[in-house]
């Protein structure tokens, strides 16, 4: 069985420029995740989606942040314009996931942003 | 007090030794996730308990819901174990997990 796919694996942009995430969960899971993992720091939950709609979304800064999943498959993580303080790994998960999005998340290899 | 708190914080040990790394949390949960960060970031999901215990390979975890608490052994540890492990649960009231601070495992050859 694949696994949760993320690219690109690495990243280096300046601030102020845009930069974008892509995540291909594991096949019929219908939750997935995005977290931001900056170092040293647990994982933060950016967004959670349930198919293609959004389920939480409170800790997703909102003004430079934006995500979608267009089919309720593949999701996309977009930040525009970017700032230091967002170099962090973005991971993203899924899970075969009821309504409450619990049971096991399976997560991708993540990639690691640095804004210089 | 962190909700999820993990013992110890670091631990270096030789190839070949047992490995116990305890999860403790003061929260309902219904479910507690063991998972492994290796330095290039990825996170390997490990096992997700409710009650007991598992086992996979020369990984085992178990859980005490009465006592809220939680252990990950490693048997005949090696170098290749070495990585960061993570305890998170799945608390009763919200489906978000909750983090513990990782444990940083160093095997030796």
């Amino acid at each position: 069985e694949a696994g949760v796919a993320q690219s690109p694996r690495y990243k280096i942009i300046e601030k102020r420029q845009s930069v974008a995430f892509w995540c291909n969960p594991i096949s019929g899971h219908a939750t997935l995740y995005w977290y931001q993992q900056i170092l040293g720091q647990g994982p933060k939950l950016l967004i959670q989606f349930q198919n293609n709609g959004v389920v939480d979304d409170s800790q997703l800064p909102k003004d430079r942040f934006s995500a979608e999943r267009l089919k309720g498959v593949d999701s996309t993580l977009k930040i525009q314009p970017a700032k230091l303080e967002d170099s962090a790994v973005y991971l993203c998960a899924s899970s075969l996931g009821a309504a409450s999005g619990r049971g096991e998340q399976y997560f991708g290899p993540g990639t690691r942003l640095t804004v210089t | 007090k962190n909700e999820v708190e993990q013992s110890p914080q670091n631990l270096t040990a030789q190839e070949g030794e047992f490995i116990t790394i305890n999860c403790s949390y003061s929260v309902g949960i219904s479910a507690l996730h063991w998972l492994q960060q290796h330095p290039g970031g990825g996170i390997v999901s490990l096992f997700m308990l409710s009650s007991g215990k598992k086992k996979h390979g020369r990984l085992i975890a178990t859980i005490n819901i009465q006592e809220k608490h939680s252990s990950l052994h490693i048997t005949a540890s090696h170098p290749r174990d070495s990585a960061v492990y993570i305890c998170a649960v799945n608390p009763d009231s919200n489906y978000q997990l909750i983090w513990g601070a990782g444990t940083k495992l160093i095997i030796k050859p």
